[in-house]
């Protein structure tokens, strides 16, 4: 069973950057493919990257690329999404969710991190 | 990518069924049969309900089940139940992927 647990909740001001965290247990980071999906108050979901293994780079999502890159600490099996130049409609849920190898589904979600976007 | 659509809301009685359309273009419904179904309920993340357009995962009740044809995806709830209330998302792989715009079930 693969358990994801998120940071806390953030606030930062526009123009700033956050980091994400995303600690897995149950497996190594190694074992899957870890991807990023965002949810804004009262919104959908929006799925921003994530790793594809059979090329073997993370992919983004064509909205986000060059403002968010996506990275792992295989030693902690802790994954990291970071945001650069925040504006309000970034503020949202940001979820870290995984694919076993070989899937195109989300198996396992964590429990969501907060990020406020305010001046 | 634009987001797959979806019905904004679907009710039925206890014991009856619902269905939730899905409705993307041959780059991506239509192209994989890598549909999948989450379901949200309030202040929660998604679960997984269905993968491959109609696999369920262990854990999730037959009652629910998904399908598709052409480029629209469906997810049938069968003998509604009241924790069937929620939101459900449907998602298809497209080279990358993209989520639909969300339907509310209702349990009248």
């Amino acid at each position: 069973q693969v358990q994801l647990v998120q940071s806390g909740a953030e606030v930062k001001k526009p123009g700033a950057s956050v980091k994400v965290s995303c600690k897995v247990s149950g497996y190594t980071l190694t074992e899957l493919s870890m991807h990023w999906v965002r949810q804004a108050p009262g919104k959908g979901l929006e799925w921003m990257g994530g790793f594809d293994p059979e090329d073997g780079e993370t992919i983004y999502a064509q909205k986000f690329q060059g403002r968010v890159t996506m990275t792992e600490d295989t030693s902690t099996d802790t994954a990291y999404m970071e945001l650069s130049s925040l504006r309000s409609e970034d503020t949202a849920v940001y979820y870290c969710a995984t694919q076993k190898y070989s899937s195109s589904h989300f198996d396992y979600w964590g429990q969501g991190t907060l990020v406020t976007v305010s001046s | 990518q634009s987001a797959l659509t979806q019905p904004r809301s679907v009710s039925g009685s206890p014991g009856q069924s619902v269905t939730i359309s899905c409705t993307g273009t041959s780059s991506d419904v239509g192209g994989y049969n890598y549909v999948s179904w989450y379901q949200q309920h309030p202040g929660k993340a998604p679960k997984l309900m269905i993968y491959d357009v109609s696999k369920r995962p262990s854990g999730v009740p037959d009652r629910f089940s998904g399908s598709k044809s052409g480029n629209t995806a469906s997810l049938t709830i069968s003998g509604l139940q009241a924790e069937d209330e929620a939101d459900y998302y449907c998602c298809s792989y497209a080279g990358s992927y993209v989520f639909g715009t969300g339907t509310k079930v209702t349990v009248l």
